[in-house]
Formats: C-alpha cells, sequence, structure tokens
C-alpha cells in the first residue's frame, strides 16, 4: 500500500546548524508534499509546500526539495533556533482530501 | 488567515456520557476533515467533509457521529467510548480548488479527550 517513510526519528543539532529530514513516497500519483511543525500540546502547523511541478521551495530559514524520479522530498532548516524544536510530519497526497503522513521527527536544537 | 478554532481544548468522560467536540473555521473552505492523533504518532483520518455532505469515513466505529451543520462548522459526537479512544483529535480545513489533491490542510489547535 502507500507510505511515507520519514528519517531520521530524532535529530539534535547545535542552535546555527543546519538540520535536514527527508522523506520518500511510494505513490507515483502523489503530487503535493506539505511539511508540518507540531509543538507540544498544539495542533499541526503548515511551515512549508511544494507542488510536484517544482523541484525546490524556500521561505527564509527553511527550504523543501523534491526529486519526482526517485520519490524522495526533504525539508532544510538553516542557523536553527531553539524555538525550532518541535517535531515535524513531512506528507503525501495520495488522492483527493488524503494525505499519508510520516512516522515524524523529533528535533531538538541545543542552545 | 489561517484559523481552525476548536473547543473544548481538554475533555474527560466516562464510558457511558455523550459529549461533542466542536470546530470552527472562517476561511471560506468547503472541506472539513477529523483526525485523531495519539501520543508520538502522525495524525490518522477519520472522516471528511465537502461541500458539508461526508466524502470519507475511514471505517471509523459508530460511536463517533460526525455532524457538519454548515460550511463553517464540524462536529464530532461521542458515545460509549472506550478508554483505547484517549487521544488529541484533530480538525482541519481546506479548499476545495481546481486540483483537490493539491489543497493545503489547515489545522485546529485540538482537543485533549480522556476516556476513563
Amino acid at each position: 500500500g502507500e507510505n511515507v517513510e520519514q528519517h531520521p526519528s530524532t535529530l539534535s543539532v547545535q542552535e546555527g546548524d543546519s538540520a535536514v529530514i527527508k522523506c520518500t513516497y511510494s505513490d507515483s500519483a502523489s503530487n503535493y508534499f506539505p511539511w508540518y511543525k507540531q509543538e507540544l500540546g498544539k495542533g499541526p502547523q503548515l511551515i512549508i509546500d511544494i507542488r510536484s511541478n517544482v523541484g525546490e521551495k524556500k521561505d527564509q530559514r527553511i527550504a523543501v526539495t523534491l526529486n519526482k524520479t526517485a520519490k524522495h522530498f526533504s525539508l532544510h532548516i538553516t542557523e536553527t533556533q531553539p524555538e525550532d524544536s518541535a517535531v515535524y510530519f513531512c506528507a503525501a497526497s495520495i488522492k483527493t482530501y488524503k494525505y499519508i503522513f510520516g512516522t515524524g521527527t523529533r528535533l531538538k536544537v541545543l542552545a | 488567515d489561517t484559523e481552525v478554532t476548536q473547543t473544548p481544548k481538554h475533555l474527560v468522560m466516562g464510558m457511558t456520557n455523550k459529549k461533542s467536540l466542536k470546530c470552527e473555521q472562517h476561511m471560506g473552505h468547503r472541506a472539513m476533515y477529523w483526525y485523531k492523533q495519539k501520543a508520538k504518532k502522525p495524525p490518522e483520518l477519520m472522516f471528511v467533509y465537502s461541500y458539508e455532505k461526508l466524502s470519507i469515513n475511514e471505517s471509523v466505529p459508530s460511536r463517533f457521529s460526525p455532524e457538519c451543520p454548515n460550511s463553517s462548522l464540524l462536529n464530532l459526537h461521542l458515545h460509549a467510548l472506550q478508554p483505547e479512544d484517549s487521544a488529541l483529535y484533530l480538525c482541519a480545513s481546506s479548499q476545495v480548488g481546481y486540483r483537490p489533491s493539491t489543497d493545503t490542510q489547515y489545522f485546529g489547535p485540538g482537543t485533549r479527550l480522556t476516556v476513563l
């Protein structure tokens, strides 16, 4: 069946360093890939997304890259700050209204 | 404004109680969702309403009953729940565009439900 693999499950970085989270999807028909940040006790918050007709998208310190051939997409956070500490979920659309979520990455930014 | 609101924030109920969760959005979105999230897991889709009609039911037990009274409101009625139903219940909404599979879902803060 459809699935999204997400790695690593936990990631610790020093403040100011970069963090990279990788996802691989199985459904070649997937055409939309959002990334969500979830802080403790809160709902997932969209931080960036990418559609299948684009290879890369940037928003200040956050970027997402997509390799459709390899079915990989990645989240890049530069100059990490303590407030970036959270759980990050990738997702891939598999059909109308339905996403498959990755298993999540717990990012810790050490001050 | 991409705000979805949910009430209550926390709910504790017994297995014989009846309660309801509420969700509201004023973004003009025509699709609304209920998700269930267990600790350290991703959200799991339960129901989707599109234009106030139930579009997707992910084989959810009948003790969960969704309702969409209008395009801005979504309710989840709870009855005879089990302790394993304790979780964070998330509401989300999205536009229904010309390519619905690329519509962004915006989540609310969730209701933390504990079933005793």
